[in-house]
């Protein structure tokens, strides 16, 4: 099975802030990765898809990056309703695997 | 508009088994992939099954295999998740989630149905 690590495990940001969150892979995984974000109580929202395909509605703000085993999501200016969890997930292979979550808080 | 709708959690013994429903609409059912996927209370989140469009591919996460049974109903849009010899490690909401195969990713989620696991 593919692994999925991510750091940091959480992050306290102030608004504005340029945030990065890094994603590694235990293998080779090209760009099958994609990124989700989730407030409490909800279900996971779709930011990303196939390492840097911004999904429908998504505001341009996040941006991600990456091939191989090594991905970053960006938020450029982190706004009020960022603050959330973040996990990648990857999908090169079944059983598809997410990482453990990054938490977005405020500073 | 996409709508999932899972239904059947409930308080259930260890040991004990459970039948997860989820109605699908708003788009075509029996062209994708079908996932459940799991979040256990604070914590993160867990693939748990995938079948493919017709049924005759299924794969399940290790933890759960021998135990959990994915099918689906092409004719009812409807995917189910069939648990036996439930665990408290089982306890978790319960998403059905459609599988963009060329993407690799979940656009669209329901509001997840709970399945507590406990004596």
């Amino acid at each position: 099975d593919i692994q999925m690590t991510q750091s940091p495990s959480s992050v306290s940001a102030s608004v504005g802030d340029r945030v990065t969150i890094t994603c590694r892979a235990s293998q080779g995984i090209s760009s099958w990765l994609a990124w989700y974000q989730q407030k409490p109580g909800k279900a996971p929202k779709l930011l990303i898809y196939a390492a840097s395909s911004l999904q429908s509605g998504v505001p341009s703000r996040f941006s991600g990056s990456g091939s191989g085993t090594d991905f970053t999501l960006t938020i450029s200016s982190l706004q009020p309703e960022d603050f959330a969890t973040y996990y990648c997930q990857q999908a090169k292979s079944f059983p598809i695997t997410f990482g453990p979550g990054t938490k977005v808080d405020i500073k | 508009e996409v709508q999932l709708v899972e239904s059947g959690g409930d308080l259930v013994q260890p040991g004990g088994s459970l039948r997860l429903s989820c109605a699908a609409s708003g788009f075509t059912f029996s062209s994708y992939w079908m996932t459940w996927v799991r979040q256990a209370p604070g914590r993160g989140l867990e693939w748990v099954a995938n079948i493919k469009q017709d049924g005759s591919e299924k794969y399940y996460v290790d933890s759960v295999k021998g135990r959990f049974s994915i099918s689906r109903d092409n004719a009812k849009n409807s995917l189910y998740l069939q648990m036996n010899s439930l665990r408290v490690e089982d306890t978790a909401v319960y998403y059905c989630v459609p599988y963009s195969y060329g993407s690799g990713s979940y656009g669209d989620w329901g509001q997840g149905t709970l399945v507590t696991v406990s004596s």
